[in-house]
């Protein structure tokens, strides 16, 4: 694919339950992050990946979060124990490398409704 | 830490006109600045960044900004407006391999 691919686009789920969201970078792409984006604010980083590893977890807001990326490629944010504090827009991002001279390319996200 | 204001929550401005959004950052080595646009459904796209150099860098879309280290900004400009322009805008830097964003400024374009 040309861009970065989520999945799902909308999610509706109920207070408690789990929920996995996909991410696909754009291939080749070694570096991959996660953001969430509230209703009228910016994003807000969460985790990055370079390669397979987390090289930076310290945006994740409780260990209800986690993410992984087994493969080096395609990554899943999964949260447990949903809260509706958790509904949000999460958006994830894929870079060629790390450091700033390298783009980095976001795709639409997956909306997080918490009910 | 560093820290992104974007002191405008809401801008309208006609069609035709000109606009310019500010964003001022906290960060004490050099900053490397970005803008995004991000309009309804859709992903967060790279307008334009500075890394270092000419001050005034040119992006897509007929966007330009100019950086300031005196003042800490780095405001986003466009001579003449499109009703296309209509999305949200958000400020960012790049530190420690991820970015940190503003809270963004949503413009709207009159007709």
């Amino acid at each position: 694919g040309a861009g970065v691919s989520q999945t799902p686009s909308n999610k509706v789920t109920e207070k408690g339950k789990y929920v996995e969201l996909r991410c696909d970078p754009i291939s080749g792409h070694t570096a991959l992050y996660w953001y969430r984006q509230s209703l009228g604010q910016g994003p807000e980083f969460l985790i990055y990946f370079q390669g397979t590893g987390a090289a930076d977890d310290s945006g994740l807001p409780n260990d209800r979060f986690f993410a992984v990326r087994p493969e080096g490629s395609v990554s899943t944010l999964k949260i447990q124990r949903t809260e509706r504090g958790d509904s949000a827009v999460y958006l994830c991002a894929s870079s060629l490398g790390q450091g700033a001279g390298n783009t980095i390319y976001f795709g639409e996200g997956s909306w997080l409704t918490v009910v | 830490a560093q820290s992104v204001t974007q002191p405008d929550i809401h801008i309208t401005v006609s069609e035709g006109a000109s606009l310019e959004l500010r964003c001022n950052y906290s960060y004490g080595a050099t900053p490397y600045l970005f803008w995004y646009v991000q309009s309804p459904g859709q992903g967060l796209q790279l307008l334009l960044k500075y890394f270092s150099g000419d001050t005034l860098v040119q992006g897509i879309k007929g966007f330009e900004a100019e950086f300031k280290r005196s003042q800490s900004s780095f405001n986003l400009r466009k001579p003449s407006v499109h009703w296309s322009d209509a999305a949200e805008y958000f400020c960012a830097v790049h530190q420690g391999n991820k970015l940190t964003f503003g809270g963004g400024t949503r413009v709207l374009v009159k007709p």
